[in-house]
């Protein structure tokens, strides 16, 4: 089955740093790349889709120059989450599309713990 | 604005009892509907997709229904073990593939 690797698995930042976060599909060429954010006991609330080669698009409420997303190629997507604060704080989680293809594959959790 | 409930937020059950999880969405256009497991601190598992034009989907002990037009799915777990305990995720796609996620049912199943 497709594989999305997703790193670092855990980070600890002091505030005010900027943390990016990989996602890649190892094994298919993924042309749409969601992120989302979970909270403690709560959902996955989708914070933006990114498309091969174009700019993200964000979801109401999401800052854009926060969450800096990048799709530079058909396998690799990054987060960056600029200037962090203990609010930010979160488990980040992306998600990719099969070219074509409707099943979603997703990576396996950044928890971003920032002090 | 799609919203997805899902209820109960939490369930503790004895080994072996059979059991179902609610999943209601307020918007029936969707492209799918699919049940994701969360273990703690982990990513997600898929555990089933069900079209829109399909009315349920089974794996294993597994079987969950759609009812698209009153907005409300199930998942049927038969004969619980303790392995099965874990956050169950409902998620309905929208025609642009983004997934719209509940809060999750937690599942705890005693031995």
């Amino acid at each position: 089955g497709a594989v999305v690797s997703q790193h670092p698995s855990r980070v600890i930042c002091k505030s005010g740093t900027s943390v990016k976060i990989e996602c890649r599909s190892l094994d298919f060429q993924a042309t749409t790349m969601f992120w989302y954010r979970q909270f403690p006991k709560k959902s996955l609330m989708l914070m933006a889709t990114s498309n091969e080669g174009s700019k993200a698009t964000y979801e109401q409420g999401v800052e854009k120059d926060k969450f800096l997303i990048n799709h530079a190629s058909l396998t690799l997507s990054t987060l960056t989450v600029t200037s962090a604060h203990p609010e930010d704080s979160s488990f980040y989680i992306c998600s990719a599309r099969v070219q074509a293809g409707e099943k979603l594959f997703f990576g396996s959790g950044t928890q971003l713990s920032v002090l | 604005k799609q919203e997805v409930t899902q209820i109960p937020a939490a369930l503790s059950v004895p080994e072996g009892e059979n059991l179902v999880l609610n999943c209601s969405f307020t918007d029936s256009a969707i492209y799918n509907l699919q049940w994701f497991r969360q273990d703690p601190g982990k990513g997600l598992t898929s555990l089933l997709l069900i079209q829109s034009s399909q009315r349920e989907q089974t794996s294993g002990r597994l079987n969950a229904s759609l009812d698209k037009s009153s907005g409300r799915s199930t998942l049927y777990i038969a004969a619980s073990q303790p392995g099965d305990s874990a956050t169950y995720l409902c998620a309905v796609m929208d025609s642009s593939y983004k997934l719209i996620f509940g809060s999750g049912t937690r599942l705890l199943v005693r031995p």
